[in-house]
């Protein structure tokens, strides 16, 4: 069964320091992946995705992640953290359209930012 | 303008009261979906509706019951409500079913946070 592991429950970063949320997947096939983000008491909004092509997405607020098949991994990072990003971060993963189209999602990493 | 939305956000309710969560997305998905997240915040899917048919039902006791009168609703019914129904729903769609095709993104709502005493 698929599964997506994300490694650390909780990172903190200094404000202009670099962020890396590290994220795994398991699969025979791979996936379609996906990051997303959650602030405090709101919904999920997507950061970024990978389904085809360049194995390096670019997101919003600066964010990108790269899909590294060899690793099966899809890390993501952002080279300067701001205080705006502390939130829960998920990875996710989707084998595509169809009844297995839904998304797994990783457990989360909660990313604390420090002035 | 929210393009996905749920009512109530806040529910607290006694054991074995029966309630529901009301969703509406206003884009034209074709595909509605419930997510459940935990007190761990671990993210579940829970049932997924296309055109008004039901694609997906996980593992999900039969107490929950989703009802889709249209493509743009997906309502949520929860009967004999347990203690570890408290969780967050979350209200999503897409355009078609899943998220394997490229530009197809899940959008989801903001969650209803339902506390069962």
């Amino acid at each position: 069964a698929q599964s997506v592991t994300q490694l650390g429950s909780h990172v903190s970063v200094s404000e202009g320091a670099l962020v890396l949320l590290r994220c795994n997947y398991s699969s025979s096939v791979p996936p379609y992946l996906f990051w997303y983000v959650q602030y405090p008491n709101q919904g999920l909004q997507l950061l970024l995705k990978y389904t085809t092509g360049a194995t390096l997405v670019k997101g919003i607020n600066g964010f990108e992640a790269e899909f590294k098949k060899s690793e099966t991994s899809f890390h993501l990072t952002k080279p300067s953290a701001h205080m705006s990003d502390a939130a829960e971060y998920f990875c996710a993963a989707s084998k595509g359209g169809g009844s297995q189209g839904n998304l797994i999602f990783g457990k989360g990493t909660k990313l604390s930012v420090k002035p | 303008d929210t393009a996905v939305s749920q009512t109530p956000k806040y529910l607290v309710t006694q054991m074995g009261n029966d309630k529901s969560i009301k969703c509406e997305q206003n884009l034209g998905h074709d595909t509605m979906y419930w997510y459940k997240q935990d007190s761990k915040k671990f993210l579940k899917i829970m049932f997924s509706y296309n055109n008004k048919e039901l694609i997906i039902n996980e593992t999900v006791p039969n107490r929950f019951s989703p009802k889709s009168p249209d493509k743009a609703h997906l309502n949520l019914h929860i009967n004999s409500l347990e203690l570890g129904d408290s969780a967050v729903y979350f209200c999503a769609s897409s355009q078609v079913p899943g998220q394997g095709y490229s530009g197809n993104t899940i959008y989801f709502g903001e969650g209803s946070w339902l506390t069962v005493v």
